[in-house]
């Protein structure tokens, strides 16, 4: 089992739609959550921080579950501009303190 | 400019050839780190380093080297390269200010034919 999992995808909203994504983690010792965006042949860049009492910047939000080792993000009136990879990303503060990535979804926003 | 920077940026060779991807960076950071990304396995941490001279295997290290001569430039080595390493290959930096935010290069898409 990989350590965070993710559905891979694409999904394929209008714009104006409402989408989630969920990741799953598999170290309920994990400490630390994130969200990275990925566009077409570039690099990963942080997104957003994922935080127990769940977070919001602008039009994106993210929630964690501890208790069913899940993290979500939402996007809420979906621009073209949002089309990307979205990157769960998870820190289990272990002796290294690295980032463990998941596969990526990929979102696909049409006019 | 770019603050993290890879070469080359795209590079095609053989099996067996010995083959050198470059890393620097401007941002001061301490840390950096090599991945490959390959389709639906997403990035997978080569080595890292905590800094100068210091070096960490990760999850596959295995037909990969690398060395960390100077804080700006960490350089990945396959000795012989082989096809299953073709991939795209990502460096990334961290800094003290927050070690979770990775700060990525460009990527270099390599092809072992």
């Amino acid at each position: 089992r990989k350590e965070v999992e993710q559905d891979p995808g694409p999904f394929n909203v209008p714009e104006g739609a409402t989408v989630a994504f969920n990741c799953t983690y598999s170290n309920s010792a994990s400490q630390s959550f994130f969200w990275y965006r990925q566009d077409c042949r570039k690099e990963p860049k942080l997104l957003m921080s994922v935080y127990s009492s769940g977070n919001e910047d602008g039009r994106f939000t993210a929630q964690l579950n501890r208790a069913s080792q899940y993290i979500s993000l939402l996007i809420r009136d979906s621009k073209l501009s949002d089309s990307a990879t979205y990157l769960c990303v998870v820190n289990n503060n272990n002796a290294g303190n690295m980032l463990t990535f998941g596969g990526g979804t990929r979102l696909m926003v049409k006019p | 400019d770019a603050d993290v920077t890879q070469t080359p940026r795209n590079r095609i060779t053989k099996t067996g050839k010995r083959i050198m991807l470059e890393c620097s960076q401007t941002k001061g950071h301490d840390r950096m780190y090599w991945y490959r990304q390959d389709p639906g396995l997403g990035l997978r941490l080569i080595y890292y380093s905590f800094d100068v001279k210091d070096i960490n295997k990760g999850e596959i290290s295995d037909g990969y080297s690398v060395s960390r001569q100077a804080q700006a430039k960490f350089s990945l080595s396959l000795e012989s390269a082989i096809p299953n390493q073709t991939a795209l290959y990502f460096c990334a930096t961290s800094g003290r200010a927050s070690y979770n935010e990775q700060f990525f290069g460009p990527g270099t898409r390599l092809t072992v034919l």
